[in-house]
């Protein structure tokens, strides 16, 4: 089993669509999670952190489950914008934080 | 502020020549990382410095891949003797730890061309 395992999709979704990613991770030390941004040719940029409790910023949610090992980002109202690779992120843990970065879902937000 | 950034921003080389890659970090941020992506694939992780720590080289994939990191700022990734399977885009990234956890800040990164 792969460490951060992501559906690459494509998700091709049209304007204004609520679209839901998932990633699984296999270390259950793992204690940093984020979600970035990679656009075509670009680098990463951070999108957001996902914390226990769940977080939200603007149209964008993160969700964590530890028991199952998953965290997961909704984004909501879809945007022309939004179309990138999301890539799930999930430290190494036990005190290690080099990251393992999934091989990201790309979304497509057509008009 | 300045970001992190890398030089060059294209490199094409000849099989068998040696490269040297450059990042200068974020100013003040301690920890730097570097991370090779292929076309279509993931990042893949190759070195971590932290500060004075001895670096952590886990994810080098041979010993043609070395990095230093002078005076705790600028940092180097040397390929020694070129192959064809190493041209990917060189990614360096910086981030400064708070609490448990720190957010990277990548540079544009280095697209590497193995001819």
């Amino acid at each position: 089993r792969k460490e951060v395992e992501q559906d690459p999709g494509p998700f091709n979704v049209p304007e204004g669509a609520t679209v839901a990613f998932n990633c699984t991770y296999s270390n259950s030390a793992s204690q940093s999670f984020f979600w970035y941004r990679q656009d075509c040719r670009k680098e990463p940029k951070l999108l957001m952190s996902v914390y226990s409790s769940g977080n939200e910023d603007g149209r964008f949610t993160a969700q964590l489950n530890r028991a199952s090992q998953y965290i997961s980002l909704l984004i909501r109202d879809s945007k022309l914008s939004d179309s990138a690779t999301y890539l799930c992120v999930v430290s190494r843990g036990g005190g290690s934080y080099i990251p393992t970065f999934g091989r990201g879902t790309s979304l497509i937000v057509h008009p | 502020g300045a970001g992190v950034s890398q030089s060059p921003s294209n490199k094409v080389t000849e099989k068998g020549k040696d490269v040297e890659l450059r990042c200068d970090p974020i100013s003040g941020h301690t920890a730097l990382y570097w991370y090779r992506q292929s076309l279509g694939q993931g990042l893949e992780f190759l070195i971590y410095f932290q500060g004075n720590s001895a670096p952590d080289k886990s994810g080098l994939p041979s010993d043609r891949f070395s990095a230093e990191r002078t005076g705790g700022s600028v940092s180097t990734l040397t390929i020694q003797r070129t192959q064809q399977e190493d041209s990917a885009v060189y990614l360096c990234a910086s981030s400064h730890r708070t609490s448990y956890q720190e957010t990277q800040y990548f540079g544009p990164g280095t697209r590497l061309l193995v001819l």
